[in-house]
């Protein structure tokens, strides 16, 4: 079975700017959740997708949004880049909403974004 | 932020056992245990979930304390590819999102 599937895999893009990345979960897979890794803060959750509609969302600015399709692929958007934006962004999927009845989550190998 | 302590880094030899302990006092009933590991450039991996009996399969055995305070990651014969960085997250089913803390730097040695 595919794993998870992240493009592109790596991005440099200028301040100001924005950026969508996508996300394919795991065929069979209707929740998908994004997190943002940095050195400094860890893995941090950004949101969490569930039959198209978010189900749960993080600590950041409203520049950053997502969106789920009917086939349960998913893209996240980042607008007005900040130097600070630059992180490792990391899509997981699983078979339901995160974790319940233990459903665990499955992780891509993210897209290193830059912003320069 | 997280609910388990884990300690920073941990050294292992290879072919022996690695045993990785978490301890997260404040569990509630109805939270799971999760481990993850993250091998430098790659996404977290998911190892093994348990909500109270202990759990085994073809990565590792997770062996929960019957109070549930703590728990133990075991890698049964630990190899050079385990290298990584280990989660332990307990999380409550289907309510919040997955929290990652720190976690422990596992370097396994030839």
């Amino acid at each position: 079975k595919a794993g998870v599937t992240q493009t592109p895999r790596y991005l440099i893009k200028t301040r100001g700017q924005q950026v969508t990345l996508s996300c394919s979960p795991i065929s069979g897979h209707r929740s998908v959740s994004w997190y943002q890794q940095t050195p400094g803060q860890g893995l941090q959750f950004l949101f969490e997708y569930f039959s198209e509609t978010q189900r749960n969302k993080g600590n950041f600015p409203g520049r950053f949004s997502g969106r789920q399709f009917s086939n349960s692929r998913s893209e996240m958007n980042v607008s007005t880049l900040e130097l600070g934006d630059s992180a490792l962004y990391l899509c997981a999927s699983s078979l339901t909403l995160q974790g319940f009845g233990g459903s665990p989550l499955h992780f891509g190998n993210g897209t290193r974004l830059t912003v320069t | 932020d997280a609910k388990t302590t884990q300690p920073p880094s941990m050294d292992c030899a290879e072919g022996r056992a690695a045993n990785l302990p978490c301890n997260h006092s404040t569990i509630s009933g109805n939270e799971y245990v999760y481990w993850y590991r993250q091998i430098h450039s790659q996404g977290p991996q998911y190892i093994i979930h348990g909500l109270k009996n202990n759990e085994t399969n073809e990565m590792a055995s997770l062996i929960i304390t019957e109070d549930r305070k703590s728990s133990t990651l075991i890698l049964p014969h630990a190899t050079l590819r385990d290298t990584a960085v280990y989660y332990c997250i307990v999380a409550v089913s289907g309510n919040t999102p997955l929290v990652f803390g720190k976690g422990t730097r596992l370097s396994v040695i030839a």
